[in-house]
């Protein structure tokens, strides 16, 4: 089945600094969304982002299908945006069903 | 704007017992989701929903079973629970095809622990 890797594993940021997040994916997708996890738990979808760019406020993100990645930025980082953000994408359009990948957890320090 | 309801949050079974989670939206979203989290890992998907009545499997569907009597609601099931099944659940919503975004609403989990 299709693969999702995301990179890096692991990341500590100290507030006010910028980084990039990667999803690779193994084969072709219809739909790849983004995750936010808090520490309490909750899942907050991101961004719903097949192809192209899209932006919100202090995240970006951007999907080049044609080449099997998206990536992830967040700038100005703030501590509450410690986590874990997954990626996930659904090969199959009409039923959506989403591969998440591992992670990346993030911690921003203060 | 309550999205997408899942009870119970917590639970403790013991093995053999048996239990229902219950997802509740009301968003009129067509498709459902049921997926478990397991520490350190990414989510993975039980069983899902394309609409009222139909359920289909996912990546990890055994040990469990599902219903969808009502559009808004989706029913997961343990009939004997099993230590295996600790994990923490997680319910989603979708639109059905032709809305443009795809994009997942969660619930915000039922954490279980079978002992």
């Amino acid at each position: 089945g299709i693969q999702v890797e995301q990179s890096p594993p692991d990341l500590i940021l100290q507030e006010g600094a910028n980084s990039t997040l990667r999803c690779n994916f193994s084969d072709s997708v219809n739909n790849l969304q983004w995750f936010h996890q808090n520490p309490w738990g909750q899942l907050i979808n991101l961004f719903y982002i097949p192809s192209g760019t899209k932006q919100n406020g202090r995240l970006s993100a951007t999907t080049v299908a044609t080449e099997r990645y998206s990536l992830l930025y967040i700038s100005s980082s703030q501590t509450t945006d410690s986590g874990v953000y997954f990626c996930a994408v659904s090969l199959t359009s009409g039923t959506y069903k989403y591969i998440f990948g591992t992670g990346t957890r993030l911690k921003v320090l203060a | 704007n309550a999205g997408v309801t899942q009870t119970p949050k917590f639970r403790v079974l013991k093995t053999g017992q048996s239990m229902t989670l219950l997802c509740a939206q009301d968003m009129n979203h067509e498709y459902m989701y049921w997926y478990r989290q397991d520490p350190g890992m990414g989510l993975r998907l039980i069983h899902y929903s394309v609409g009222e009545g139909t359920t289909a499997k996912g990546e990890v569907p055994d040990g469990y079973n599902v219903s969808r009597l009502k559009k808004q609601n989706f029913l997961l099931g343990l009939e004997s629970a099993a230590p295996s099944q600790t994990s923490v659940y997680f319910c989603a919503s979708s639109t059905g095809t032709g809305s443009g975004n795809y994009g997942y609403t969660f619930g915000s989990g039922t954490r279980l622990t079978v002992v």
